[in-house]
Protein backbone atom coordinates (compact mmCIF):
# COMPACT_ATOMS: atom_id res chain seq x y z
CA UNK A 1 0.00 0.00 0.00
CA UNK A 2 1.27 3.32 -1.36
CA UNK A 3 2.18 5.85 2.15
CA UNK A 4 3.19 8.73 0.21
CA UNK A 5 1.56 11.25 -1.92
CA UNK A 6 3.28 13.20 -4.40
CA UNK A 7 2.84 15.55 -7.39
CA UNK A 8 3.22 13.53 -10.70
CA UNK A 9 5.15 16.16 -12.24
CA UNK A 10 6.97 19.37 -11.78
CA UNK A 11 8.99 21.95 -13.44
CA UNK A 12 11.78 24.26 -12.35
CA UNK A 13 13.86 27.13 -13.73
CA UNK A 14 17.25 26.10 -14.11
CA UNK A 15 19.52 27.38 -10.97
CA UNK A 16 16.52 28.35 -8.91
CA UNK A 17 15.44 26.07 -5.81
CA UNK A 18 13.23 22.84 -6.46
CA UNK A 19 10.92 22.34 -4.02
CA UNK A 20 9.19 18.70 -4.26
CA UNK A 21 6.28 17.88 -1.52
CA UNK A 22 5.14 14.77 0.09
CA UNK A 23 2.44 13.73 1.96
CA UNK A 24 2.64 10.87 4.59
CA UNK A 25 -0.70 11.29 6.74
CA UNK A 26 -0.08 8.08 7.69
CA UNK A 27 3.28 8.23 9.26
CA UNK A 28 3.82 6.55 12.73
CA UNK A 29 6.23 7.44 15.19
CA UNK A 30 9.27 5.06 13.99
CA UNK A 31 9.21 5.71 10.42
CA UNK A 32 11.81 7.78 8.72
CA UNK A 33 10.99 9.72 5.35
CA UNK A 34 13.41 8.44 2.71
CA UNK A 35 13.95 10.69 -0.84
CA UNK A 36 15.48 8.64 -3.73
CA UNK A 37 15.60 9.79 -7.65
CA UNK A 38 15.99 7.87 -10.75
CA UNK A 39 17.50 8.67 -14.30
CA UNK A 40 16.09 7.05 -16.96
CA UNK A 41 17.49 3.72 -17.59
CA UNK A 42 19.52 4.09 -14.11
CA UNK A 43 19.14 2.86 -10.67
CA UNK A 44 17.41 4.89 -7.96
CA UNK A 45 19.87 7.27 -6.20
CA UNK A 46 19.65 8.00 -2.29
CA UNK A 47 19.30 11.19 -1.87
CA UNK A 48 18.35 12.00 2.20
CA UNK A 49 16.41 10.62 5.00
CA UNK A 50 14.99 12.04 7.97
CA UNK A 51 13.13 11.20 10.76
CA UNK A 52 11.67 14.40 12.62
CA UNK A 53 14.23 17.03 12.49
CA UNK A 54 15.37 19.19 9.30
CA UNK A 55 18.65 17.35 7.20
CA UNK A 56 20.87 18.95 5.04
CA UNK A 57 23.74 16.77 2.90
CA UNK A 58 25.45 18.02 -0.09
CA UNK A 59 22.49 17.25 -2.66
CA UNK A 60 19.77 18.59 -0.88
CA UNK A 61 17.72 19.68 2.11
CA UNK A 62 14.66 17.75 3.95
CA UNK A 63 12.00 19.68 5.73
CA UNK A 64 9.74 17.44 8.03
CA UNK A 65 6.52 19.39 9.40
CA UNK A 66 6.25 19.04 12.97
CA UNK A 67 3.20 16.78 12.86
CA UNK A 68 5.81 14.46 10.36
CA UNK A 69 2.53 14.67 8.15
CA UNK A 70 4.37 15.83 5.06
CA UNK A 71 8.05 16.99 3.89
CA UNK A 72 9.36 18.58 1.15
CA UNK A 73 12.77 17.95 -0.58
CA UNK A 74 14.64 21.22 -1.68
CA UNK A 75 17.43 21.20 -4.68
CA UNK A 76 19.05 24.65 -3.67
CA UNK A 77 19.91 25.17 -6.99
CA UNK A 78 18.81 22.63 -9.73
CA UNK A 79 20.48 21.98 -12.89
CA UNK A 80 19.53 19.75 -15.77
CA UNK A 81 21.22 16.88 -14.21
CA UNK A 82 18.45 17.32 -11.60
CA UNK A 83 16.12 15.96 -13.96
CA UNK A 84 14.77 12.71 -12.65
CA UNK A 85 11.88 11.21 -11.20
CA UNK A 86 11.96 11.69 -7.19
CA UNK A 87 10.48 9.21 -4.52
CA UNK A 88 9.30 9.79 -1.06
CA UNK A 89 9.56 6.85 0.72
CA UNK A 90 8.25 6.17 4.39
CA UNK A 91 9.43 3.02 6.12
CA UNK A 92 10.15 2.07 10.20
CA UNK A 93 13.40 1.96 11.52
CA UNK A 94 13.14 -1.59 13.33
CA UNK A 95 11.54 -3.67 10.39
CA UNK A 96 13.66 -6.61 10.12
CA UNK A 97 12.43 -7.99 6.61
CA UNK A 98 13.85 -6.21 3.79
CA UNK A 99 10.89 -5.55 2.01
CA UNK A 100 10.81 -1.94 3.01
CA UNK A 101 11.33 0.58 -0.03
CA UNK A 102 7.68 1.04 -1.58
CA UNK A 103 8.65 3.22 -4.59
CA UNK A 104 5.15 5.00 -5.90
CA UNK A 105 5.01 6.69 -8.68
CA UNK A 106 7.25 10.07 -7.83
CA UNK A 107 7.31 13.16 -9.15
CA UNK A 108 8.68 13.97 -12.66
CA UNK A 109 11.22 16.71 -12.30
CA UNK A 110 12.07 18.48 -15.39
CA UNK A 111 14.39 21.29 -15.34
CA UNK A 112 14.06 23.97 -17.61
CA UNK A 113 16.85 26.04 -19.20
CA UNK B 1 35.47 4.97 -6.23
CA UNK B 2 33.08 2.68 -3.74
CA UNK B 3 29.96 1.59 -4.99
CA UNK B 4 27.95 -1.30 -7.07
CA UNK B 5 28.26 -2.66 -10.16
CA UNK B 6 25.65 -4.66 -12.20
CA UNK B 7 26.78 -7.19 -14.98
CA UNK B 8 25.85 -6.82 -18.19
CA UNK B 9 23.79 -3.90 -18.99
CA UNK B 10 21.29 -5.30 -21.47
CA UNK B 11 21.09 -9.51 -21.37
CA UNK B 12 18.77 -11.35 -23.71
CA UNK B 13 17.25 -14.39 -22.70
CA UNK B 14 16.21 -17.53 -25.27
CA UNK B 15 13.02 -19.46 -24.11
CA UNK B 16 13.59 -22.58 -21.79
CA UNK B 17 17.34 -20.92 -20.79
CA UNK B 18 18.47 -19.83 -17.41
CA UNK B 19 20.57 -16.60 -17.51
CA UNK B 20 22.48 -15.43 -14.12
CA UNK B 21 22.59 -11.41 -13.63
CA UNK B 22 26.32 -10.10 -11.57
CA UNK B 23 26.14 -7.83 -8.80
CA UNK B 24 29.60 -6.86 -6.97
CA UNK B 25 29.89 -4.22 -4.15
CA UNK B 26 33.04 -3.01 -2.68
CA UNK B 27 31.40 -0.72 -0.17
CA UNK B 28 31.70 -3.30 2.56
CA UNK B 29 27.58 -3.95 2.60
CA UNK B 30 26.31 -6.77 4.80
CA UNK B 31 23.00 -6.81 3.25
CA UNK B 32 22.34 -6.86 -0.57
CA UNK B 33 18.93 -6.64 -2.42
CA UNK B 34 17.54 -7.85 -5.97
CA UNK B 35 14.43 -5.68 -7.09
CA UNK B 36 12.15 -6.08 -10.58
CA UNK B 37 10.96 -2.96 -11.66
CA UNK B 38 8.63 -2.83 -14.69
CA UNK B 39 7.54 -0.28 -16.90
CA UNK B 40 6.01 3.03 -14.90
CA UNK B 41 5.81 0.68 -11.57
CA UNK B 42 7.91 1.07 -8.72
CA UNK B 43 10.21 -1.80 -7.60
CA UNK B 44 9.41 -5.37 -6.32
CA UNK B 45 12.07 -7.34 -4.01
CA UNK B 46 12.90 -10.91 -5.47
CA UNK B 47 15.28 -11.85 -2.50
CA UNK B 48 17.68 -10.33 0.06
CA UNK B 49 20.40 -11.07 2.46
CA UNK B 50 21.48 -9.82 5.30
CA UNK B 51 25.01 -11.93 5.85
CA UNK B 52 27.25 -14.32 3.60
CA UNK B 53 25.32 -17.91 3.19
CA UNK B 54 21.92 -16.32 4.26
CA UNK B 55 19.39 -15.69 1.72
CA UNK B 56 15.76 -14.81 2.01
CA UNK B 57 12.88 -14.76 -0.19
CA UNK B 58 11.04 -11.36 -0.79
CA UNK B 59 7.70 -10.34 -2.34
CA UNK B 60 7.92 -11.94 -5.70
CA UNK B 61 10.92 -15.22 -5.62
CA UNK B 62 9.06 -17.29 -7.76
CA UNK B 63 11.19 -18.25 -11.02
CA UNK B 64 14.29 -16.69 -9.48
CA UNK B 65 17.40 -18.11 -7.30
CA UNK B 66 20.47 -16.39 -5.90
CA UNK B 67 23.16 -17.34 -3.89
CA UNK B 68 25.70 -15.52 -1.29
CA UNK B 69 29.33 -17.31 -1.08
CA UNK B 70 31.04 -14.23 -0.45
CA UNK B 71 30.00 -10.97 0.74
CA UNK B 72 31.21 -8.89 -2.08
CA UNK B 73 28.66 -10.62 -4.57
CA UNK B 74 25.32 -11.64 -5.12
CA UNK B 75 24.43 -12.97 -7.97
CA UNK B 76 20.67 -13.60 -9.47
CA UNK B 77 19.54 -16.40 -11.86
CA UNK B 78 16.45 -16.10 -13.59
CA UNK B 79 15.31 -19.65 -14.55
CA UNK B 80 12.82 -20.78 -17.14
CA UNK B 81 10.42 -20.85 -14.55
CA UNK B 82 9.90 -17.42 -14.65
CA UNK B 83 7.22 -17.14 -17.19
CA UNK B 84 7.69 -12.65 -17.28
CA UNK B 85 11.41 -12.01 -17.14
CA UNK B 86 11.43 -8.80 -19.38
CA UNK B 87 12.31 -6.27 -16.53
CA UNK B 88 14.60 -3.91 -15.01
CA UNK B 89 16.92 -5.85 -12.83
CA UNK B 90 18.10 -3.55 -9.75
CA UNK B 91 20.78 -4.80 -7.14
CA UNK B 92 21.22 -3.03 -3.98
CA UNK B 93 23.32 -2.65 -0.84
CA UNK B 94 22.83 -1.21 2.60
CA UNK B 95 24.97 -1.46 5.88
CA UNK B 96 22.43 -4.42 7.21
CA UNK B 97 19.04 -4.93 7.00
CA UNK B 98 16.58 -2.62 8.96
CA UNK B 99 17.94 0.50 11.03
CA UNK B 100 17.88 3.25 9.19
CA UNK B 101 20.26 2.41 6.53
CA UNK B 102 19.49 3.41 2.92
CA UNK B 103 20.15 1.41 0.13
CA UNK B 104 22.49 2.28 -2.53
CA UNK B 105 21.58 0.91 -5.77
CA UNK B 106 23.34 -0.47 -9.19
CA UNK B 107 22.65 0.88 -12.68
CA UNK B 108 20.71 -2.11 -13.44
CA UNK B 109 20.59 -5.07 -15.91
CA UNK B 110 17.95 -4.36 -18.56
CA UNK B 111 16.84 -8.16 -19.42
CA UNK B 112 14.61 -9.23 -22.48
CA UNK B 113 13.09 -12.33 -24.29
CA UNK B 114 13.98 -13.09 -27.50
Amino acid sequence: DAKTTQPPSMDCAEGRAANLPCNHSTISGNEYVYWYRQIHSQGPQYIIHGLKNNETNEMASLIITEDRKSSTLILPHATLRDTAVYYCIVRPHYQTGANNLFFGTGTRLTVIP
Amino acid sequence: DGGITQSPKYLFRKEGQNVTLSCEQNLNHDAMYWYRQDPGQGLRLIYYSQIVNDFQKGDIAEGYSVSREKKESFPLTVTSAQKNPTAFYLCASSLRVGGNQPQHFGDGTRLSIL
